[in-house]
């Protein structure tokens, strides 16, 4: 079992709102991403950060934005939560500097649905 | 896009018996891994092989890799009912991993 933790892990508001998406890692992984996955689909990315303060934006335009001041935490943000947000967000981290550096861990993800 | 495509969609077979995924991708790829998820949670990395390696074992499972046709393969032997869960290949180019849309398998006791 991976060290990743993700909260909430469900989340049910209102359109407009404000929301953070937590992720965190005890591995002191450098490489931390955030994925999107519709039920049934793949995932897509669309943020990921090599380090502190390092962020991207991945292939999937998205409104969320993201932050790396810490290397173990690695929140998602939506100022302004939509019902087109509605989704499972998967965080994940993997370590450059180790034997088995391609590999991700992933969280248990967040599933987002918003009114 | 190198993005990994997979058949079938959707796989059910009986427990006992073998499970043979497929994924296809488009471009070059430094390696190509598998992963599984089960439902509503995070995946869980099964197996990688390296673009130079033909085919690779991990317990159960068996990987292969046929570059000159752009494919992959994933069996698992002797499925049990808790392989059921849907399984992703991710091909990794430079720098990111982009996952197929994945097969969903279902093993009935």
């Amino acid at each position: 079992e991976a060290d990743i933790y993700q909260t909430p892990r469900y989340l049910v508001i209102g359109t407009g709102k404000k929301i953070t998406l937590e992720c965190s890692q005890t591995m002191g992984h450098d490489k931390m991403y955030w994925y999107q996955q519709d039920p049934g689909m793949e995932l897509h990315l669309i943020h990921y950060s090599y380090g502190v303060n390092s962020t991207e934006k991945g292939d999937l335009s998205s409104e969320s934005t993201v932050s790396r001041i810490r290397t173990e935490h690695f929140p998602l943000t939506l100022e302004s939560a939509r019902p087109s947000h509605t989704s499972q967000y998967l965080c994940a981290s993997s370590d450059p500097w180790r034997e088995r550096h391609n590999e991700q861990f992933f969280g248990p993800g967040t599933r987002l649905t918003v009114l | 896009s190198q993005q990994g495509e997979e058949d079938p969609q959707a796989l059910s077979i009986q427990e006992g018996e073998n499970a043979t995924m497929n994924c296809s991708y488009k471009t070059s790829i430094n390696n190509l891994q598998w992963y599984r998820q089960n439902s509503g949670r995070g995946l869980v990395h099964l197996i990688l092989i390296r673009s130079n390696e033909r085919e690779k074992h991990s317990g159960r499972l068996r990987v292969t890799l046929d570059t000159s046709k752009k494919s992959s393969s994933l069996l698992i032997t002797a499925s049990r009912a808790a392989d059921t869960a849907s399984y992703f290949c991710a091909t990794q180019g430079a720098q990111k991993l982009v996952f197929g849309q994945g097969t969903r398998l279902t093993i009935n006791p």
